[in-house]
């Protein structure tokens, strides 16, 4: 049983500033970890897909980090934006390809 | 490439009636999932496609519903008797399969939110 965890549940940032947030797995069996940007009312947007351990991987102002050995994975926010306001899914993938989700970060972003 | 949808996007039902929703993924996509989303929740795993076979389902996925996925195509989840608990966010994905399911990105559609009263 695969068991992903996020942290923190949620977070409030100021406008131009620069944020970051965890999600843990288990590191044994690592296939893939992925992480989602899910805005309200839309359909959840896939960031990254990491799979080396000591990947980076950026998208605009959004990078991600992954330890795969401790079992974690970073994902920051550079000089937030209201548009980057929304929930933070990270998901690992079992051998069969499914997704094992966390709880999400939900972040907000204020003016 | 208009992305993965899905109809409908609400629905309101008494308890105890059937519905049924419908995915249409990314096309050429041979991997098709389901998951299920309830408030402060991560999406659940509920089951999966290669092509038309249904390959694996989730023990979350009772009697009562059931997946099917003619031709490869598109995809229907039908909940039979619905229940109060069943009450969530149902969300679908497809993926290229060519990894193995492993590593592939999987696109969501915008999810069908079913509210049982």
């Amino acid at each position: 049983i695969l068991n992903v965890e996020q942290s923190p549940q949620s977070l409030h940032v100021q406008e131009g500033d620069s944020t970051n947030f965890t999600c843990s797995f288990p590191s044994s069996n690592f296939y893939a970890l992925h992480w989602y940007r899910w805005e309200t009312a839309k359909s959840p947007e896939a960031l990254f897909v990491m799979t080396l351990n000591g990947d980076e991987k950026k998208k605009g102002r959004i990078s991600a980090t992954l330890n795969t050995k401790e079992g974690y994975s970073y994902l920051y926010i550079k000089g937030s934006q209201p548009e980057d306001s929304a929930t933070y899914l990270c998901a690992q993938t079992d051998s069969w390809g499914k997704l094992q989700f966390g709880a999400g970060t939900q972040v907000v972003v204020t003016p | 490439d208009t992305g993965v949808s899905q109809n409908p996007r609400h629905k309101i039902t008494k308890r105890g009636q059937n519905v049924t929703f419908r995915c249409d993924p990314i096309s050429e996509h041979n991997r098709l999932y389901w998951y299920r989303q309830t408030l402060g929740q991560g999406p659940e795993f509920l089951t999966y496609f290669q092509n038309e076979a249904q390959l694996e389902k989730s023990r979350l996925l009772s009697d009562r519903f059931s997946a099917e996925r003619p031709k490869g195509s598109f995809s229907t989840l039908e909940i039979q008797r619905t229940e109060q608990g069943d009450s969530a966010m149902y969300l679908c994905a497809s993926s290229s399969g060519t990894s193995g399911g492993t590593t592939d990105t999987q696109y969501f559609g915008p999810g069908t939110r079913l509210t049982v009263l």
